[in-house]
């Protein structure tokens, strides 16, 4: 069965310093992954997603994430933190048939002054 | 465009109460999917629904729940007899086609469910 597991429940970091949140994923094979981002009462927004072709991946407001098949990890980065990036984000594995997406536990990224 | 709308927002009920909770898809999506996200906890697949049609409700618990998808109007999902565990977030999404690599899922706010 495929899953991802988040590393970290809640990530702290300051204005202008990079942001690192983990995620690993479970699979008997090479799979498609996701990371969405999910704003305080809003939907969840997709921020990139891989789908075997190139291994880094680059999504919205300058977040990437690499695929490392070695480490079986996904992920996310972003070279300097913004206040807006607050927020929680989710790694995601979509099943290969009916569109089903398996979620990770989330990880609350804080963004302090 | 208008994204995925879900309403009410907020919904209180008392345990032993029925809960709506609606969701109108972007146009010309025809694939719409819920999601439960309990607290602290990431979100779960429930029920994958084109018109008129269940395709997948693996997610579903097995009593009290159901959800529709009619030709005209939204998706709606039913909890009867709602109980303190069925307080979460209820998200709706939908896509243009079932493949979720080709066809992002897009998300609504969500409908926050309390039950007292």
């Amino acid at each position: 069965a495929q899953s991802v597991t988040q590393l970290d429940s809640h990530v702290s970091v300051s204005e202008g310093t990079p942001v690192l949140l983990r995620c690993n994923y479970s699979s008997s094979y090479s799979p498609s992954l996701f990371w969405y981002v999910q704003h305080p009462n809003k939907g969840l927004q997709l921020l990139l997603k891989y789908t075997s072709a190139a291994t880094l991946v680059k999504g919205i407001n300058g977040f990437e994430a690499e695929f490392k098949k070695s480490e079986t990890s996904f992920h996310l980065t972003k070279p300097s933190a913004h206040m807006s990036d607050a927020a929680e984000y989710f790694c995601v594995v979509p099943l290969n048939q009916g569109g089903k997406l398996i979620f990770g536990q989330g990880t609350e990224l804080s963004v302090k002054p | 465009n208008a994204g995925v709308m879900q309403n009410p927002r907020h919904l209180v009920r008392r345990r032993g109460q029925e809960a709506r909770l609606r969701c109108s898809p972007m146009k010309g999506h025809s694939h719409v999917y819920w999601y439960r996200q309990l607290p602290e906890e990431g979100l779960k697949f429930m029920v994958y629904l084109q018109k008129e049609n269940i395709i997948d409700e693996s997610g579903m618990p097995k009593e009290r729940f159901s959800a529709e998808f009619p030709k005209e109007g939204p998706s709606i999902l039913r909890i009867q007899q709602v109980v303190r565990g069925d307080s979460a977030a209820y998200f709706c999404a939908s896509s243009q086609g079932a493949d979720a690599l080709s066809y992002e899922q897009y998300f609504g706010p969500g409908t926050r469910l309390t039950v007292t």
